[in-house]
């Protein structure tokens, strides 16, 4: 069991958006904003694509969002594309191992 | 441009070690704002954080394994290196060598990863 909670699936059309849910405690996702989310496609290492709940690395397409409520962080992809088909998987600083890192059990995204 | 690469048997059998190591390009493994790590996917199932070590040598590892593993790394050859003790076929995995990013002394996010290396454990 994952220490981070995400749909083990979501699914869209192309061109629309899409969001994919984290979902953790105060410990964890609520209490800090060291939010990341990875992409990763099959047989490849993952990528980060969002770090600090919102902030993109450079290259990144800012059709990539992220955001935070509560103890549930949010990835959104907007006019979703066939190449966003992967996997994504987010992950949180924790109190319980400040230098470790966990994560979600990931979510698979199927572009219709 | 920051590349890791991990070299390492792809077969272990049984009751033995597991020896993986990550060789850095690119960048020095001497810096005090990242940590050199090591994460895991078994086949078909999620990533998992194993450890992490600091470029002055300090280590910090997933309870759930800090029993069976040990993180250390080689300045003079800009790599880092991995071992898992008494290894099962439950430690069959993808495992990835990567670069975590800190600030304020706790680990914010993995910036770089290796491209991973199958490791099959079997007799």
């Amino acid at each position: 069991q994952s220490a981070l909670t995400q749909p083990a699936s979501v699914s869209g059309s192309p061109g629309q958006s899409i969001t994919i849910s984290c979902t953790g405690t105060s410990s964890d996702v609520g209490g800090y904003n060291y939010v990341s989310w990875y992409q990763q496609h099959p047989d490849k290492a993952p990528k980060l694509m969002i770090y600090d709940v919102s902030n993109r690395p450079s290259g990144v397409s800012n059709r990539f969002s992220g955001s935070k409520s509560g103890n549930t962080a949010s990835l959104t992809i907007s006019g979703l594309q066939a190449e966003d088909e992967a996997d994504y998987y987010c992950s949180s600083y924790t109190t319980i191992n400040t230098l470790g890192v966990i994560f979600g059990g990931g979510t698979k995204l199927t572009v219709l | 441009q920051l590349h890791l690469q991990e070299s390492g048997p792809g077969l272990v059998k049984p009751s033995e070690t597991l020896s993986l190591t990550c060789t850095v390009s690119g960048a020095s493994i001497v810096t005090s704002t990242y940590f050199w790590g090591w994460v895991r996917q078994p086949p078909g199932k999620g990533l998992e954080w194993i450890g992490s070590i600091s470029f002055s040598g300090g280590t910090y590892y997933s309870p759930s394994l800090r029993s069976r593993v040990t993180i250390s790394l080689d300045t003079s050859k800009n790599d880092f290196s991995l071992r898992v003790n008494s290894v099962t076929a439950a430690d069959t995995a993808v495992y990835y060598c990567a670069r975590l990013a800190l600030r304020g002394g706790v680990t914010t996010r993995i910036d770089y990863w290796g491209q991973g290396t199958l490791v099959t454990v079997s007799s």
